[in-house]
């Protein structure tokens, strides 16, 4: 059955912090893997990967998968009030182009 | 990326009733994807909707109690039929983008809540 994990599930830390969030992922007939931010109700779209090794930034943000040990992750440095939300994971697959999604990581950074 | 406007943003029903979500996208898509976000859940897929065709639908979804329409290429519909409070959820309108559908957008939202 495809899966998708995340870890930690919830994270506080302090701003000007670097954090690095964890996504591991079991999907078979794998396309790219996708990374959200949702802080209200609709997610918005951050990064998708489909190459290892390839690293994705914007600002702050960046992001890089590892399709033999079936991982990514997103890193934040110089995290802000405005980065609290919660970081969604998904595979999409091949196959009628399913995208199976993560738990999320909830993110709370304090001043 | 494409526009994608979903009303109501919110809204509060009482048990036994049934809501129609609109998601209206800026440009012609071929499939829109309908999906729920459960408190304190990730977001679960309910079905797939394409235009000329009946809706595909996930794992634990029925038709019955989600029906969906797609009349075109930019609108489609869910209605959430016979309501309990066990359907109060976030409910998103997804679509693809990318030079081959690589991406998927989400619309704004429908917060409900089912008293």
């Amino acid at each position: 059955e495809d899966k998708v994990v995340q870890s930690p599930l919830s994270l506080v830390v302090h701003e000007g912090d670097t954090v690095t969030l964890n996504c591991s992922y079991e999907v078979t007939n794998f396309r790219s893997l996708l990374w959200y931010k949702q802080e209200k109700k609709a997610p918005t779209f951050l990064f998708m990967l489909t190459s290892s090794g390839i690293e994705k930034k914007s600002g702050r943000l960046s992001s890089i998968l590892d399709k033999k040990e079936l991982f990514s992750i997103l890193n934040i440095t110089a995290t802000q009030t405005g980065d609290s939300a919660i970081y969604l994971c998904a595979g999409m697959k091949t196959s009628y182009d399913k995208v199976i999604f993560g738990p999320g990581t909830s993110l709370s950074v304090i001043p | 990326s494409a526009v994608i406007s979903q009303k109501p943003s919110r809204d509060i029903c009482q048990r036994g009733t049934s809501l129609t979500i609109q998601c209206q996208v800026d440009s012609q898509v071929t499939m829109m994807f309908w999906y729920r976000q459960q408190p304190g859940q990730s977001l679960t897929l309910i079905a797939t909707a394409n235009q000329g065709s009946e809706a595909t639908y996930e794992s634990g979804f029925v038709i019955d109690k989600f029906p969906i329409s797609r009349p075109n290429l930019t609108f489609s519909t869910l209605t959430v039929s016979n309501m309990s409070p066990e359907d109060s959820s976030i409910y998103l309108c997804s679509v693809e983008e990318g030079l081959s559908n690589e991406k998927l957008f989400f619309g704004s939202g429908t917060q409900l809540s089912v008293l």
